[in-house]
């Protein structure tokens, strides 16, 4: 139980394109996702967090006009990367918190391969 | 804000234990979880300390000691699909949620 669905697992696009990523709660609510990015050997560093219906809160040095995130329904929230750049290439991966019910912790989804060409 | 730091690297043979240290800074202390990674993978969850002791998975264990803002994972029977990148990771909560703060990862790789 508790499965974030994450698609694309990975996607090339050429500069100046638009990519999205959804995540989508397969059997739970989702109320809050939350977005991050992984370069190579590094570790994940958390982008933004989104509450359903709300606008996403970024992290510091995260473009907002870039990184657009929708987190319109409970059950969906979705990372659209606005012309990307090579720069953006990048492991990007959705998380939920999961509260309530007798579950804990924090599931993820399978990330997202975004290369730029 | 938070930081944590952990090893970069660690290397092993199958069937030795390995310990990998992870210390904090945080603002606030909410527990300290460790996640495995394979490569291209995502983030696993392996175990959780949120009080001082040792909390015992199978061959995988983690301490916790909050006084001293430090923990570790212990692997034990080290097998090759063990080589994998391992992080430490605490709560940050601000106002819009409570995300999970990784470390920097180590690297872990398990030979013959």
């Amino acid at each position: 139980g508790a499965v974030v669905s994450q698609h694309p697992s990975w996607v090339i696009c050429k500069s100046g394109t638009s990519v999205k990523i959804e995540c989508r709660s397969l059997d739970f609510q989702a109320t809050t996702m939350f977005w991050y990015r992984q370069f190579p050997k590094q570790s994940l560093m958390l982008m933004a967090t989104s509450n359903e219906g709300s606008k996403a809160t970024y992290e510091q040095g995260v473009e907002k006009d870039k990184f657009l995130i929708n987190h319109a329904s409970l059950t969906l929230s979705t990372l659209t990367v606005t012309s990307a750049h090579p720069e953006d290439s990048s492991f990007y991966i959705c998380s939920a918190r999961l509260t309530g019910q007798g579950r804990y912790g924090y599931t993820f989804g399978s990330g997202t391969r975004l290369t730029v060409v | 804000g938070q930081s944590l730091e952990q090893p970069s690297e660690v290397t092993a043979v199958e069937g030795a234990i390995v310990q990998i240290n992870c210390t904090y800074q945080t603002s606030g202390f909410y527990g300290l979880s460790w996640y495995q990674q394979h490569d291209g993978g995502a983030p696993t969850f392996l175990s959780y300390n949120a009080l001082d002791g040792l909390e015992e998975t199978g061959r995988f264990s983690s301490f916790l000691s909050r006084s001293d803002s430090y923990g570790y994972l212990l692997l034990q029977e080290l097998q090759m699909k063990d080589s994998a990148s391992y992080f430490c990771a605490v709560r940050d909560k601000n106002q819009a949620g409570t995300a999970l703060i990784f470390g920097k990862g180590t690297t872990l790789s398990v030979s013959s």
